[in-house]
């Protein structure tokens, strides 16, 4: 059962221009949302999150959206550069208990020159 | 503070082999986390310290894996009896005491590479 996905296994973007990335969950008990990047042999390196409380969250390039009602969340990085080409992972977890983190498959982002 | 540290970085072993991974958490940090990644997919919890107390494992935590993190500092991870299906990367996140009502953020590791041939 896999309760968070990201359904693009991979994404291109020209430099300079919007890259969107998205995540769907399905278990109402999440609350808390997070966007790792992860270059290959490193571990996730984390970039933004978001609480259920809210809507949106901004970190410089990087903002992420959050739909409850639709259970999406989507990651905006603009602009778009080259250092940005790497494996982004969405991630969820609820505040009770371990606040283990519930990972989807990933989508491999490539800026193009 | 430099972050989390794993060691090793790649341990390569023969099946039926007994091998242990370290993890150095962020200092402070009380929680502590052990992820396994294997290729294409996101990491997938194995188990979870708060302070020296093991609070939660995964069924993916067969017998032949056990973890411990004495004195609330640094953990290790064990898998006894290693077969190929174990060969993935282990990860090792850490975060802080969670604030009242919130959730904090976990920070990872490098990770460890095991190929088990």
């Amino acid at each position: 059962d896999q309760q968070v996905k990201q359904n693009s296994p991979s994404l291109s973007v020209q430099e300079g221009r919007i890259s969107i990335l998205n995540c769907d969950y399905t278990n109402s008990m999440f609350d808390y949302f997070l966007w790792y990047k992860k270059y290959p042999a490193e571990g996730p390196t984390f970039l933004i999150s978001i609480s259920s409380i809210k809507d949106k969250n901004e970190d410089g390039r990087f903002t992420v959206f959050l739909n409850k009602s639709a259970k999406h969340l989507s990651l905006h990085i603009v602009p778009s550069q080259p250092g940005d080409s790497a494996v982004y992972f969405c991630a969820a977890s609820a505040s009770q208990g371990a606040q283990k983190l519930v990972f989807g498959q990933g989508t491999r982002l490539t800026i193009n020159p | 503070d430099t972050g989390v540290s794993q060691n090793p970085r790649h341990k390569i072993t023969k099946r039926g082999q007994n091998v242990t991974f370290r993890c150095d958490p962020i200092s402070e940090h009380n929680r502590l986390y052990w992820y396994r990644q294997t290729l294409g997919q996101g990491p997938e919890f194995l188990t979870y310290f708060q302070n020296e107390a093991q609070l939660e494992k995964s069924r993916l935590l067969s017998d032949r894996f056990s973890a411990e993190r004495p004195k609330g500092s640094f953990s290790t991870l064990e898998i006894q009896r290693t077969e190929q299906g174990d060969s993935a990367m282990y990860l090792c996140a850490s975060s802080p005491w969670a604030t009242s009502g919130g959730t904090d953020t976990q920070y990872f590791g490098p990770g460890t590479r095991l190929t088990v041939l």
